[in-house]
């Protein structure tokens, strides 16, 4: 069945550093592929998405592309902020009603 | 911003006793879904719902699942007997649309509800 594998946390940067985070996956039809991140103590917001292959999604910073290729959607930012700190998960939504969601990644940024 | 809301935050029960968890989705969503996420594991789908109907539902939504939308506002999920293993945070979700021929289903998310079977 369809999955998302992402990569294992936790990370702590410093402020201004760099952050990608891995995210591959495997379906059989042709995904929509997902971020969503998750600030302490709130629900799950949708950070960018990607419909098709090569696809770019952006949001506050944060860019994924979609690599059909190498069944990737890595996550990246340029220059993290403190208020980047949450836990982002990668999720693939096929035909069907549900979406598939990676582990979860905590980031944490310091100051 | 539209939003999905959930309650209680946090539920503290004892085993074998019934739970009801609530939801208000966005108001004009036609497709509600449950989800939960074990401490420390993936967030797992549980049931999707659409039209007064369950859509799909995966393994782990037995016979002491259910939901309900007993109004024109509320979504529920039911845990008849909670077990231990019942414990994790659960979020409800809502969306427009079920994503159809690209499969872009946009879903908004509650803050969840926490829930510790004792």
């Amino acid at each position: 069945g369809d999955s998302v594998t992402q990569m294992e946390g936790p990370v702590t940067l410093s402020e201004e550093a760099f952050l990608t985070i891995n995210c591959t996956y495997t379906a059989t039809g042709y995904p929509s592929l997902f971020w969503y991140v998750q600030y302490p103590g709130e629900g799950l917001q949708l950070l960018l998405k990607a419909t098709k292959a090569d696809d770019k999604g952006s949001n506050k910073g944060f860019e994924a592309t979609y690599r059909k290729e190498t069944t990737s959607f890595h996550l990246e930012k340029g220059s993290v902020q403190v208020s980047d700190s949450a836990v982002y998960f990668c999720a693939l939504g096929s035909n069907d009603y549900k979406l598939s969601f990676g582990a979860g990644t905590t980031v944490t940024v310091r100051a | 911003e539209p939003e999905v809301t959930q309650t209680p935050s946090h539920q503290v029960t004892q085993m074998g006793q019934e739970v009801i968890l609530r939801c208000v989705p966005i108001s004009n969503h036609l497709y509600f879904y449950w989800y939960r996420q074990i401490l420390g594991q993936k967030v797992e789908f549980l049931v999707s719902f659409y039209n007064n109907e369950i859509s799909e539902k995966s393994e782990i939504f037995d016979d002491q699942f259910s939901v309900e939308r007993p109004d024109g506002s509320n979504f529920t999920l039911k845990i008849r007997s909670t077990k231990l293993e019942d414990s994790a945070m659960y979020f409800c979700a809502s969306s427009s649309n079920s994503g159809g021929i690209s499969g872009a289903n946009v879903l908004t998310f509650g803050a969840g509800s926490r829930l510790t079977v004792l």
